[in-house]
């Protein structure tokens, strides 16, 4: 069945680095996202992204973070300057669509550690 | 604004009905999703409903919808030890181009 991945599972950064954290969608889809969870709180939407462009984004999407499509298969989310804050599962998702038509499918996450 | 609320807890015995509510508040929400996520897992969807029906069944699962109220249950029958885990209560934003997830309902089942 396919699956959207994500890389690394887990990563370890000093505050102040810049993260970059990565994802595969499905193959055939055109719709994407990046969701986080800080511990115990609910997920919250970050980004969507479709034709190479920011569909919509949160007010927590601010110019610290980034999103990129780099080479039609990643997504990839660019974190600048990270801060404690920061630290948090992060979730990506495609879709075929867009609204169910389109089921979000969602990766395993990546754990940003911000020490 | 946007908001999703659920009650963060239910513990249910093995065997009984679990009922897990959410209130959400974009009236012009098209879509409902309940979606499970277990320990280190990602989020998978486990049933949706269109916001012109009332009711939606699955096996074991029951999706009820008040519109008038903006509430959302999920009813799992006969609930397993399989079923524990975080459940999302989620809607499709009215621009449709996002979801909004609640903050979860953690499901302990106790014997």
């Amino acid at each position: 069945e396919p699956e959207v991945t994500q890389t690394p599972s887990h990563q370890v950064t000093q505050m102040g680095q810049e993260v970059i954290l990565r994802c595969v969608p499905i193959s055939n889809h055109l719709y994407f996202y990046w969701y986080r969870q800080i511990l115990g709180q609910k997920v919250e939407f970050l980004v969507s992204f479709y034709n190479n462009e920011i569909s919509e984004k949160s007010e927590i999407f601010d110019d610290q973070f980034s999103v990129e499509r780099p080479d039609g298969s990643n997504f990839t989310l660019k974190i600048r300057s990270t801060k404690l804050e920061d630290s948090a599962m992060y979730f990506c998702a495609s879709s075929e669509e867009r609204g169910v038509g389109g089921e979000l499918f969602f990766g395993e996450g990546s754990r940003l550690t911000v020490l | 604004g946007e908001d999703v609320e659920q009650s963060l807890f239910l513990s249910v015995r093995e065997g009984d009905s679990s009922v897990i509510n959410c209130t959400y508040t974009d009236s012009s929400s098209t879509y409902l999703y309940w979606y499970k996520q277990e320990p280190g897992a990602g989020l998978q969807l486990l049933t949706y409903i269109f916001s012109n029906m009332d009711m939606k069944q699955d096996q074991r699962l029951t999706v009820l919808l008040n519109k008038k109220d903006k509430h959302l249950s999920l009813r799992i029958a006969d609930t397993q030890t399989g079923d524990s885990a975080i459940y999302f209560c989620a809607e499709l934003y009215s621009s449709a181009s996002k979801i909004i997830f609640g903050s979860g309902t953690r499901l302990s089942i106790r014997p």
